[in-house]
């Protein structure tokens, strides 16, 4: 069974500075793709970042990265230079790439407040 | 505005009530899922459809809810005799076909908030 693992309820970091905010995945499938989105207090769902299992670099989107550690089944979300506006919960997704069930598997979610 | 659109943000019933909640994909998406988010939890995965297909309904509770998504108009979640329990934000999402190997991303609607009284 796939499942995504969030052990960070909630984080704070002080704007202008990185966060790394935690996610690690089991799967058993040998290809399978990994998202990160952001739900700010409004409620919406914006995605962030992708990452496939197969993709040889860490991807990166602005000042979004993750750092994936396929051996120790992680997929870090790197943000960096905070912002005010980066204060959100924070959702690590996985999709199987194999089977063509296409759901996403969703991670408890941290809640990152970013302060002055 | 070309997203994801639901339908309504807002919706309240009383228990034993019916609640329909749509979804209107982004163009030229064929796929929708729903999800389903208890306060203060991760989103989970009810059901997954194509046109006038339900390609992958494991998520969805066995009894009082249903879902659709027509040739033509939205796709529609609905909730037969609703209870307490059911009150939770509902998520739309949609994506181009995605095939093996798609890393293409679902893009959410920004939800339903359903409110049991």
């Amino acid at each position: 069974a796939q499942k995504i693992t969030q052990t960070q309820p909630g984080m704070f970091v002080q704007e202008k500075e990185a966060v790394t905010l935690d996610c690690t995945y089991d799967t058993s499938d040998p290809s399978y793709g990994l998202f990160w989105y952001k739900q700010p207090s409004s409620g919406e769902m914006i995605f962030l970042i992708y990452q496939g299992s197969y993709d040889q670099q860490n991807a990166t989107e602005g000042r979004y990265s993750l750092n994936f550690q396929k051996a120790r089944k992680s997929a870090n979300l790197v943000i960096s230079a905070s912002q005010l506006g980066d204060s959100a919960m924070y959702f690590c997704a996985m999709r199987s790439l194999s089977y063509n069930t296409d759901k996403l598997i969703f991670g408890t979610g941290t809640r990152l407040q970013v302060f002055p | 505005n070309a997203g994801v659109m639901q339908n309504p943000r807002h919706l309240v019933r009383r228990r034993g009530q019916e609640a329909r909640l749509r979804c209107s994909p982004m163009k030229g998406h064929s796929h929708v899922y729903w999800y389903r988010q208890l306060p203060e939890e991760g989103l989970k995965f009810m059901v997954y459809l194509q046109k006038e297909n339900i390609i992958d309904e494991s998520g969805m509770p066995k009894e009082r809810f249903s879902a659709e998504f027509p040739k033509e108009g939205p796709s529609i979640l609905r909730i037969q005799q609703v209870v307490r329990g059911d009150s939770a934000a509902y998520f739309c999402a949609s994506s181009p076909s995605p095939g093996q190997g798609s890393n293409q991303p679902q893009h959410f609607g920004d939800g339903t908030r359903l409110s049991i009284l």
